[in-house]
Order: C-alpha cells, then structure tokens, then sequence
C-alpha cells in the first residue's frame, strides 16, 4: 500500500523558515518524480514544487521561487521541502504528493497533509 | 499559464440525480487532464487522468470526457458519498512545467 506521510508543519513568524518531511513507503520511492501541493484553507489546490526521480529536474511556482527547496533523499525514501522568509500568504495545508507515470502530468497519490502558518 | 475556470460554482443535486461538471482551459491541454474529489478533512483523490481514463478503485459511475480546452465530469448517478469539492488540474505540456488547477465545483445535496 502506498503510503505519504508528512511531517514539520507548525507556527511559525514571517520571515522564518521551516523544514517539510515525507516518508514514503509501499512503492519504489527512485521510481517517481514527487511533487509539493499546498492548499490555503478554504481555498483550492495550488502546485508548489517538483522534482525528477534522480533529482536532476527541479519546478518551482512563481510564488515559492527563491524561497523555498525540494530536495530528497531515495536512500531514505523521503522528500523534503525547505521553507525560507516565509509569509503570511504561504499559510495552507501542504501535500506531499506522487507523480502518476514518467510523465507526472497527474498526482495518484496524496499524504495526508501538513499544516503550516505563518502569524505573528 | 494556462488557467482552468470550473463550472458551475456549486451544484445541488439529490442522490440519483446526473451531475454535469465542466472545466474549460485556457488554451488547449490536449486530452492532458484530471479530476479529482476532495471531502471534508481530506487530501484530494484522483478520479480521471488523460480526460477519460478513471483511476484505480474508481466507480464506474464517474466518466471523464473532452480534449483540447472543454472538458466534463459526468457522475451518472449520484451516491450520498459522491457529494464532495471537484477539482480539474493539468501540467503545461513543455518545460519548465507548471501544473494549475481549477477553482473547484462544490456538489452539494439539495
């Protein structure tokens, strides 16, 4: 069974960082390109960041662009996103998240979420 | 960018009736989109990848039609749990890729 499980959310200040974990489990983890999605709440769905499955390609949106870096670690199965002069606007749910092919054009599997918010 | 607009907004339907969901891109996507259903508490889920293809564990009842910027979820009858947030998602088709989504139909029992 394919397994995401993410960790590191919490409170934090505007202009702090914060470190996102996934551990993923029940599939190839070097197989699959991997993808952040975030999700404010009461909001829909907003794609932050992919990576290839050997790390050699890397998106970002424009609106995490120079603040925040995936990254993972296949020996360990896990996929990290590091979060940088974090804003108010980067409030939300964040969703450690499958690429479904090669292609990664769609997302076939969701962790459960990890909730950050930035507040003075 | 190519931005995806969803319709309608909300849609309140009772159980057995035919939902129709509609998402229009901006500019073609080929058959290069998704659907997905978000309940409550919940991450989303993948329904329809490539326009008509239903994902994995996907009732029957789900249908995913359309190509280039017109799509459309069709549930052909509705089940009490099937009244959830409806979102459409593509990927840009040349890098460096973008993925957007829509801004979500709520189905909701009238």
């Amino acid at each position: 069974e394919v397994q995401l499980v993410e960790s590191g959310g919490g409170l934090v200040q505007p202009g702090g960082s914060l470190r996102l974990s996934c551990a993923a489990s029940g599939f190839i983890f070097s197989d699959y390109s991997m993808i952040w999605v975030r999700q404010a709440p009461g909001k829909g769905p907003e794609w932050v960041s992919y990576i290839s499955s050997t790390s050699t390609t890397i998106y970002y949106a424009d609106s995490v662009r120079g603040r925040f870096t995936i990254s993972r670690d296949n020996a360990k199965n896990s996929l990290y996103l590091q979060m940088d002069s974090l804003r108010v606007e980067d409030t939300a749910v964040y969703y450690c998240v499958r690429g479904d092919d090669i292609a990664a054009i769609h997302f076939d599997y969701w962790g459960q979420g990890t909730l950050v918010t930035v507040s003075s | 960018e190519v931005v995806l607009t969803q319709s309608p907004a909300t849609l309140s339907l009772s159980p057995g009736d035919r939902a129709t969901l509609s998402c229009r891109a901006s500019q073609s996507v080929s058959i290069y989109l998704a659907w997905y259903q978000q309940k409550p508490g919940q991450a989303p889920r993948l329904l329809i990848y490539d326009a008509s293809n239903r994902a994995a564990g996907i009732p029957a009842r789900f249908r995913g039609s359309g190509s280039g910027t017109d799509f459309t979820l069709t549930i052909s009858s509705l089940e009490p749990e099937d009244f959830a947030v409806y979102y459409c998602q593509q990927r840009d088709a040349w890098p460096p890729y973008t993925y957007t989504f829509g801004q979500g139909t709520k189905l909701e029992i009238k």
